[in-house]
């Protein structure tokens, strides 16, 4: 059973400060991973994906995947209560096509104004 | 926002009645995708299609079947409702390999 791990939360940030958000995966041969956000009551959204190890860089975010510790962070930067949501990390294996994505179950954010 | 609705958004059924979700596109794209998501897990897989008569089953198919008839219209069909299908499903398209998935706003479904 292929594992993707996050803590549920939430994570409580005051506003203008980093916020960063954890995922563990289990299975080595993983090759593509996503953040998802997604707001309550509303669908999931890409926001980041990344493929190689070290940082990948958007605007305020900031994707770190580290292969060898099998982990992948996101880091917000000077957050917003706007960013308040819950951040689903996803990860996918080399070959399957995207139905073999697992994802997370979600970190909640909160960002306090 | 992607072209995709879901229709209902919201349905109360009782159990041991078969309910059908409805995700239609406007994209044109060949991959749609029904994952449900419930608290403490992830988004799961029920059935994906890669091509109008083309699906496979997911992570969680037991009791659900699709079809697709046209490139639009991705259909899913709970055939016998139970409690445990309570959850909220999403649908899902994509262009093709190493391309965004755009989800749909999300169906709530309540089997009483």
């Amino acid at each position: 059973q292929k594992e993707v791990e996050q803590n549920s939360g939430p994570l409580s940030v005051p506003e203008g400060a980093i916020a960063s958000l954890n995922c563990t995966y289990s299975d080595r041969g993983s090759q593509s991973f996503f953040w998802y956000r997604q707001y309550s009551g509303k669908s999931p959204e890409l926001i980041m994906f990344i493929y190689s190890n070290g940082d990948k860089e958007d605007g305020r975010f900031t994707a770190q995947l580290n292969k060898a510790s099998q982990y992948v962070s996101l880091l917000i930067r000077d957050s917003q209560p706007s960013d308040s949501a819950t951040y689903l990390c996803a990860v996918s294996p080399l070959t399957g096509g995207y139905q073999k994505v697992t994802f997370g179950i979600g970190t909640k954010l909160q960002v306090i104004p | 926002d992607a072209g995709i609705t879901q229709s209902p958004r919201h349905k109360v059924t009782e159990t041991g009645t078969p309910v059908t979700l409805r995700c239609h596109q406007t994209e044109n794209h060949r991959y749609m995708y029904w994952y449900r998501q419930d608290p403490g897990h992830g988004l799961r897989l029920i059935h994906y299609s890669y091509g109008v008569k083309d699906t496979d089953k997911g992570e969680v198919s037991d009791g659900y079947s699709v079809s697709r008839s046209k490139t639009e219209d991705f259909l899913l069909t709970l055939e016998s409702a139970t409690s445990s299908q309570t959850s909220v499903y999403f649908c899902a398209i994509r262009a093709g390999a190493n391309t965004e998935a755009f989800f749909g706003q999300g169906t709530r479904l309540t089997v009483v």
